[in-house]
């Protein structure tokens, strides 16, 4: 079992829907992040929160849109995808400061399709 | 910008061999880190390495890292079936006071029982 909770596992959306996912971790980490890890790639930075504020944003596209309502709780809140979004949605935490610091600690994802 | 490299891509070896994975990186780095990743699961932290360190141990791993080829190797002894997974390295980038961790492109690793 991880430390770090990711709901949910599977989710299946048309172009046109509005999803979220959500990740959970109680721990007392302070930063979070959002990886997007397509098959046989290694995982790719989306977003990094820092003590509840947004920090780094890789350039994601709009239609990803980040969250952080506690010290606990990250959501990635999703609108009109595309097919080429289809992937595994990896979040992670760490104590406190964010990059290579410190170990990651990662949820086993939400692995995402869209129609 | 993809900041690791592993060697080799894949690897299978008989369970009880030793498996070494290499990773090269571009630029000067804080730290390295090694996550194993088993097949449709997240990715679990294995061991932290940091800059003015050459070699870590952690149970049946091995790692070491020498900045001046800006390279790390991980070893697993006696390896089990369970053992089976992509193995990826990780740095932060030391310029700028990166935030960053880029992750290699992996190795994937079976132990055949």
């Amino acid at each position: 079992d991880t430390e770090v909770t990711q709901t949910p596992k599977h989710l299946v959306m048309g172009m046109t829907n509005k999803k979220s996912l959500k990740c959970e971790q109680h721990m007392g980490h302070r930063a979070m992040y959002w990886y997007k890890q397509k098959a046989k790639k290694p995982p790719e930075l989306m977003f990094v929160y820092s003590y509840e504020k947004l920090s780094i944003n890789e350039s994601v596209p709009s239609r990803f849109s980040p969250e952080c309502p506690n010290s606990s709780l990250l959501n990635l809140h999703l609108h009109a995808l595309q097919p080429e979004d289809s992937a595994l949605y990896l979040c992670a935490s760490s104590q406190d400061s964010p990059g290579g610091y410190q170990p990651q600690h990662f949820g086993d994802g939400t692995r995402l399709s869209i129609l | 910008s993809q900041q690791g490299e592993e060697d080799p891509q894949a690897l299978s070896i008989q369970e009880g061999e030793n498996a070494t994975m290499n990773c090269s990186y571009k630029t000067s780095i804080n730290n390295l880190q090694w996550y194993r990743q088993n097949s449709g699961r997240g990715l679990v932290h294995l061991i932290l390495i940091r800059s003015n360190e050459r070699e870590k141990h952690s149970g049946r791993l091995r790692v070491t890292l020498d900045t001046s080829k800006k390279s790390s190797s991980l070893l697993i002894t006696a390896s089990r079936a369970a053992d089976t997974a992509s193995y990826f390295c990780a740095t932060d980038n030391s310029q700028g006071g990166s935030e960053k961790l880029v992750f290699g492109k992996g190795t994937k690793l079976t132990v055949n029982p």
